[in-house]
């Protein structure tokens, strides 16, 4: 089955600095990509989320590149805020009729530093 | 509208008890999952609905562990004789279509099996 590996899994960062956390996946099979963001006991939110036909999308100050030949994810946030600080989790999945389960990576706790 | 709600938000077990976690999606998704978040982890897929019915139940742990959805709405995920490895946050997710990728989580149900 897929595998998803997520690097850091901690991140500290300065207000305003970008911080970027990675992900590799094992099935070539699988084509979206969603980061989701957790706050402490909060439900996971869907931030942003790729397509395997497009190598990059952007959204505000969070953008999302794909690259498929090295099966690797990552997003990038901009011009950090304190309230960016949280648990990102990227996942992988296979787009089927029959429902698209999530594969999750471990997390990576950010902070973002005043 | 109103998101996807989980009852009860805890729930504290004996070892042996059963408990049973109430999943509500948001109306009219065709698409409900389940996972197991256990502390420090990603989320990790459990079952799968379309509808009534159970498509997928390739990542419930053992037979202890039973889902329904008997009317295409509500989902219960029962737990038998509960063990403290079965300790966790348990998160539904529920989505618009069958095709349709993006998946709205519930806030969880955190057991606690003592």
């Amino acid at each position: 089955g897929e595998n998803v590996e997520q690097h850091p899994s901690t991140l500290s960062v300065q207000e305003g600095d970008s911080a970027v956390i990675k992900c590799t996946y094992s099935d070539s099979a699988s084509n979206y990509f969603p980061w989701y963001k957790q706050e402490l006991g909060k439900r996971p939110q869907l931030i942003i989320d790729i397509r395997s036909n497009v190598g990059e999308k952007k959204d505000q100050r969070i953008a999302v590149t794909l690259n498929k030949t090295a099966k690797h994810f990552s997003l990038h946030i901009t011009e950090t805020q304190p309230e960016d600080s949280a648990v990102y989790f990227c996942a992988a999945s296979i787009l089927t009729g029959g429902g698209n389960k999530l594969t999750f990576g471990t997390g990576t706790q950010l902070k973002v530093e005043l | 509208g109103a998101g996807v709600s989980q009852s009860p938000r805890y729930k504290v077990a004996k070892r042996g008890q059963d408990v049973a976690l109430r999943c509500d999606p948001i109306s009219g998704h065709v698409s409900l999952f389940w996972y197991q978040q256990a502390l420090g982890q990603g989320p990790e897929f459990l079952t799968y609905f379309q509808n009534e019915a159970q498509l997928d139940k390739s990542g419930l742990p053992s037979d202890r562990f039973f889902a329904e959805r008997p009317e295409g709405s509500v989902s219960t995920l029962k737990i038998q004789r509960t063990q403290q490895e079965d300790s966790a946050v348990y998160l539904c997710a529920s989505s618009p279509g069958t095709s349709r990728e993006t998946q709205y989580f519930g806030p969880g149900t955190r057991l606690l099996v003592l």
